[in-house]
């Protein structure tokens, strides 16, 4: 089994800081890692995945992510935040053979003016 | 291209009483989860179906049974309803491969009073 754990549970910034989200997993087996993020009143969207190859990942909204195998690490990242970046945001594992997705509590991103 | 479509958006029942909830896919998927999300929470994997049969379960009692239609819809049946089943109910739907883009849909908000 594997279980994620999302270091902090709120992360307030102001508009154009970088910020910094950790996600640690546990696994036995090989996984798969996700990022995703839910805006208020609305479902989960991907915002990116790590499978195979390249550790750092990106998306279509300047976020990343680096997979680290030995600190078992996904931390999201993003150099210059927009307010309307303020949402909830869900770190997610599954096992490489399965399709369950394991997910951490979320960490609330706030972007202040 | 319509997401994933999820009905009602929002209700409330009674404790001990049932409730189905009910889910399209998306466009040519044809696998199906439902997850459950407690205010504050992330979301819990409950069951997958796959070719109308349930596939891999979560850690959820046999009050949660599911269903899954030729055309791939879904259906969440929960019965002997308690108050801690008070949650967002969340489907998602892929294609069956592993590390396949898994998309939500908005949700059902159940209230058991």
């Amino acid at each position: 089994a594997q279980s994620v754990t999302q270091l902090d549970s709120q992360v307030p910034v102001f508009e154009e800081a970088p910020v910094e989200l950790r996600c640690n997993y546990s696994s036995s087996v090989s996984v798969y890692l996700f990022w995703y993020v839910q805006y208020p009143n609305q479902g989960l969207q991907l915002l990116l995945k790590y499978l195979s190859g390249s550790t750092l990942v990106e998306s279509i909204n300047g976020f990343e992510a680096e997979f680290n195998k030995s600190q078992t690490s996904f931390h999201l990242r993003k150099p210059s935040v927009h307010i309307s970046d303020t949402a909830e945001y869900f770190c997610a594992v599954s096992e490489s053979s399965g399709y369950a997705l394991n997910f951490g509590k979320g960490t609330s991103l706030l972007v202040t003016p | 291209d319509a997401g994933v479509t999820q009905s009602p958006t929002h209700l409330i029942k009674t404790r001990g009483q049932q409730v189905t909830l009910r889910c399209s896919p998306k466009s040519g998927h044809d696998t199906v989860s439902w997850y459950q999300q407690a205010l504050g929470q992330g979301p819990q994997f409950i069951f997958q179906y796959y070719e109308e049969e349930e596939r891999q379960r979560g850690n959820f009692p046999d009050r949660f049974s599911g269903h899954q239609f030729p055309n791939y819809s879904s259906e969440l049946n929960v019965n002997a309803l308690l108050l801690g089943d008070s949650a967002l109910y969340l489907c998602a739907s892929s294609l069956r491969s592993p590390g396949n883009t898994i998309y939500f849909g908005e949700g059902s908000w159940l209230t058991v009073v």
